[in-house]
């Protein structure tokens, strides 16, 4: 059974950089094909794609915030961990991660954990 | 970028009730779009993808159409647990979701 959960902090301040970890079992990014993404959603609002990372290392970012986003993958640990720097108040959303196979079709999300950029 | 707009962005219907979401893209995604349904304080739910096909486990009240820019779910009896936000996300390059559709309760 697949299960992904996201962790860090809860708080970050304006200009500070965001590392959330996503710890995921029931399958491996070694496998041909799998890969994990990143989804947001600010309060009451939409959800909003950030990254992707494959089993190959192939990686993949939003145009609108590429410059900002670094996504990488600890296949031994079955973690992938998303940076985001120059953290802003308008950053401060619920962060997902999110199992899928080949193409971004999300078929199991983590719980998420809301992140508030506030100082 | 391709933009994804969804309407009604907000439907107010009863139990029994056929409903109907539209998805607009804002250049052809041939089929490559899913759709989702998200409860308050949850993660999303994957329903349907590939425009058509029902995700595993989903009621068949539920069914997708459509192709190229312009797509549909439809909730054929809506049911109490189907109140609730449904987003369209095109997958085609890379991934965008729409802004979503709440159905709540007349």
């Amino acid at each position: 059974q697949i299960t992904l959960k996201e962790s860090g902090p809860t708080l970050v301040k304006p200009t500070q950089t965001l590392t959330l970890t996503c710890t995921f079992s029931g399958f491996s990014l070694s496998t041909s094909g799998v890969g994990v993404g990143w989804i947001r959603q600010p309060p009451g609002k939409a959800l909003e794609w950030l990254a992707l990372i494959y089993w190959d290392d192939d990686k993949r970012y939003s145009p609108s915030l590429k410059s900002r986003l670094t996504v990488t993958k600890d296949t031994s640990k079955n973690q992938v961990v998303l940076t985001m720097t120059n953290m802003d108040p308008v950053d401060t959303a619920t962060y997902y991660c999110a199992h899928n196979i080949e193409i971004p079709l999300f078929d199991y999300w983590g719980q998420g954990t809301l992140v508030t950029v506030s100082s | 970028d391709i933009q994804m707009t969804q309407s009604p962005s907000t439907l107010s219907a009863s139990v029994g009730d056929r409903v109907t979401i539209t998805c607009r893209a804002s250049q052809s995604i041939s089929s490559w779009l899913a759709w989702y349904q998200q409860k308050p304080g949850k993660a999303p739910k994957l329903l349907i993808y590939k425009a058509s096909s029902l995700e595993s486990g989903v009621p068949s009240r539920f069914s997708g159409s459509g192709s190229g820019t312009e797509f549909t779910l439809t909730i054929s009896s809506l049911q109490p647990d189907d109140f609730a936000t449904y987003y369209c996300q095109q997958y085609n390059s890379p991934c965008t979701f729409g802004p979503g559709t709440k159905v709540d309760i007349k």
